[in-house]
């Protein structure tokens, strides 16, 4: 089976530049998880989601920050007008629910460099 | 204060020896999961072994064993015989309770681990 996929793997752009990241998660998972990792900060969650609904927003830096989710298969990280502060590596994770035994199965992540 | 506190940076082990990497978490909650991440220096997160706090015995997986002591919060990671493979950064990640009725996760700063031929 597939595992979580995100793309872009890499993206280089320029401050004030809007960008998006997308996510697929593993096929019957019902629970979404957006991360930024930063050797500052450690790995941050930013959203979650359960069954596409947005559960846990408070981790998101601010409103140039937004998340969708419009079907179980597939979501984006929206950063609009990027700044170089948002240089991170920023992942993806799904589990298949929201009880404390649900593990997070995470993707490849996405390394974003703002110029 | 901090959910999940691992204390060492940094740790070296021959190969083939044991090493236990620390995790102590701060919890109210009577339900909650404990997990077990390697991210190798290509950067993908990787996970390891689970522990769910009503669990009895100690979780193993393969060379992997979560050594669990609930009334110490602790849930340190215990890797067996040592590989060059196994260097790399090890977090531990706690879900609970939230004050919304979910279960939010938490991670640690991570352990860096070296293993010495």
């Amino acid at each position: 089976d597939a595992g979580v996929i995100q793309s872009p793997r890499h993206e280089v752009t320029e401050m004030g530049q809007e960008v998006t990241l997308r996510c697929k998660p593993i096929s019957g998972h019902n629970s979404l998880f957006w991360y930024r990792q930063t050797m500052m900060r450690g790995l941050e969650l930013l959203i979650y989601f359960n069954n596409n609904v947005p559960i846990d927003d408070s981790g998101m830096p601010e409103d140039r920050f937004s998340a969708k989710m419009p079907n179980a298969s597939f979501s984006t990280l929206k950063i609009q007008p990027s700044e170089p502060r948002d240089s991170a590596v920023y992942f993806c994770a799904s589990s298949l629910g929201q009880y404390p035994g649900d593990t997070q199965y995470f993707g490849p992540g996405t390394r974003l460099t703002v110029l | 204060a901090q959910k999940i506190t691992q204390t060492q940076p940094g740790m070296f082990v021959q190969e083939k020896e044991a090493v236990t990497l620390d995790c102590t978490y701060d919890t109210s909650d009577q339900s909650y999961g404990l997990f077990w991440y390697k991210q190798p220096s290509s950067g993908e997160m990787i996970f390891l072994i689970y522990q769910g706090s009503y669990d009895e015995q100690n979780a193993t997986e393969g060379r992997y064993s979560l050594n669990f002591q609930k009334a110490r919060k602790s849930a340190n990671l215990v890797i067996s015989a040592s590989q060059l493979g196994d260097s790399a950064m090890y977090f531990c990640a706690m879900r609970e309770r939230s004050s919304g009725g979910s279960y939010i996760p938490t991670f640690g700063r991570g352990t860096s681990l070296i293993v010495h031929p």
